[in-house]
């Protein structure tokens, strides 16, 4: 069974840093590409960012471009996001999600990003 | 970027009722491959994002099969054809042809 496990989600201030990571287990996490996408309270689904299988190449929402960056340590079938310079409007839940057609899910981790 | 636009955004059924989704996309989403990466999610009370069709019309494993997907170009459908109680949630479209990936706004389906 698929499976995916999200962790870091924390309160932070503005202007402050976070990293997020994703646990993979029961598939090849190294053969799979890899999604960052986000639902603030209330309102719909933002994609944030995506990984390649192989962790050479990313993609970044224009919201976040500059200030996040996503990475993958497939020995360890994890997932990152690293948050920086973080905004009110990051104030999130965040999921990752497996696949460019995002065929899998986790639970998510809430971001609360607040003076 | 891609904008997706579902309507209507509520969407009140009866239970045992058909009900239709609509996406539309701002350009085309055939990808030089020739295919159509439109997919739909549904997203329960509480829940993360399952998705239910991914490639316009292929339903995911376990997607009972009065859910359907039909559409092709910049025009794309959901349907339900029997609504039932566990049905109700926010239903999304999202396109993976082009960058930056991009969802519509959601429709949120209710039983009457």
């Amino acid at each position: 069974e698929v499976q995916l496990l999200e962790s870091g989600g924390d309160w932070e201030q503005p202007g402050g840093s976070l990293r997020l990571s994703c646990v993979a287990s029961g598939f090849t996490f190294k053969n799979f590409a890899m999604n960052w996408v986000r639902q603030a309270p209330g309102k719909g689904l933002e994609w944030v960012s995506f990984i390649s299988d192989s962790g050479h190449w990313a993609s970044y929402a224009d919201s976040v471009e500059g200030r996040f960056s996503i990475s993958r340590d497939n020995s360890k079938n994890t997932l990152y996001l690293q948050m920086n310079s973080l905004r009110g409007e990051d104030t999130a839940v965040y999921f990752c999600a497996r696949n460019g057609a995002l065929d899998h899910w986790g639970q998510g981790t809430l971001v609360t990003v607040s003076s | 970027d891609v904008v997706m636009t579902q309507s209507p955004l509520s969407l009140p059924v009866t239970l045992g009722q058909p009900a239709s989704i609509s996406c539309r996309s701002s350009q085309s989403l055939v990808y030089s491959d020739g295919n159509t990466y439109l997919n739909w999610f549904q997203q329960r009370p509480g829940q993360s994002p399952r998705r239910l069709i991914y490639k316009v019309s292929n339903r995911d494993s376990g997607v009972p099969d009065r859910f359907s997907g039909s559409g092709s170009g910049t025009d794309f459908t959901l349907k339900i054809s029997r609504v039932e109680a566990e049905d109700v949630g926010v239903y999304y479209c999202m396109q993976d042809t082009h960058w930056p990936r991009t969802f519509g706004q959601g429709t949120k389906l209710q039983i009457k």
